[in-house]
């Protein structure tokens, strides 16, 4: 069975600073993942996904993500925080039995300080 | 392009009462949909999923129910309303069999039960 885990619930960084979010991934199969941020009571937005091709992706924003299978990792990287980046992080498997259903961490909430 | 709707935006309901949450999806067809409930604090739980009219499928065993009675419409329903169901739902829609297709989320309802 497909699963995620984001290993950090609150993660605060200093504007300018460099961003990490972690996410380990567990799947039988090369997984589909994907990164969604979470606006305060809003939907979520795509930053970016790995569907097998490059292993690292670039996204939306300045963040890119690198898939990393001996570690079964897919963490989140951007170089330097700006305030506008304080949001949810969801990092995202994609259950690959036939019906496409996600499996969502729970989620990483990123605070920027000035 | 595409759009998704969901209403109301917000809905204060008392306990007991019933329930129906809209969405609609706007300039594609035959789209998977999908239902997520995020509880305070925690990820996004997958509630229910259609992949074509009057096909639904049930995640999690509860008081609600989902309706798709047209091909762009995601209906999701409650008789009687618990303190439990508080929280915020996401109507979301994806197209066709790949893994890598993502999910489009809608701006969510925000439902509170006194």
């Amino acid at each position: 069975a497909q699963s995620v885990t984001q290993l950090d619930s609150h993660v605060s960084v200093s504007e300018g600073t460099p961003v990490l979010l972690r996410c380990n991934y567990s799947s039988s199969y090369s997984p589909s993942l994907f990164w969604y941020v979470q606006h305060p009571n809003k939907g979520l937005q795509l930053l970016l996904k790995y569907t097998s091709a490059a292993t690292l992706v670039k996204g939306i924003n300045g963040f890119e993500a690198e898939f990393k299978k001996s570690e079964t990792s897919f963490h989140l990287t951007k170089p330097s925080a700006h305030m506008s980046d304080a949001a949810e992080y969801f990092c995202v498997v994609i259950v690959t039995s036939g019906t496409y259903k996600y499996i969502f961490g729970t989620g990483t909430r990123l605070k920027v300080l000035a | 392009s595409q759009t998704i709707h969901q209403w109301p935006a917000t809905l204060v309901q008392p306990v007991g009462s019933p329930l129906s949450l809209e969405c609609t999806v706007e300039g594609t067809s035959n789209p998977n949909l999908y239902w997520y409930r995020q509880a305070a604090g925690r990820g996004l739980q997958l509630l229910f999923y259609s992949v074509g009219i009057g096909q639904i499928s049930s995640e999690v065993p509860q008081n609600l129910s989902a309706s798709r009675p047209q091909d762009r419409q995601f209906i999701l329903s409650s008789k009687k309303l618990l303190l439990s169901d508080s929280g915020f739902y996401l109507c979301a829609w994806r197209l066709g069999r790949r893994s890598y297709n993502e999910q489009f989320f809608g701006p969510g309802t925000r439902l509170t039960v006194l």
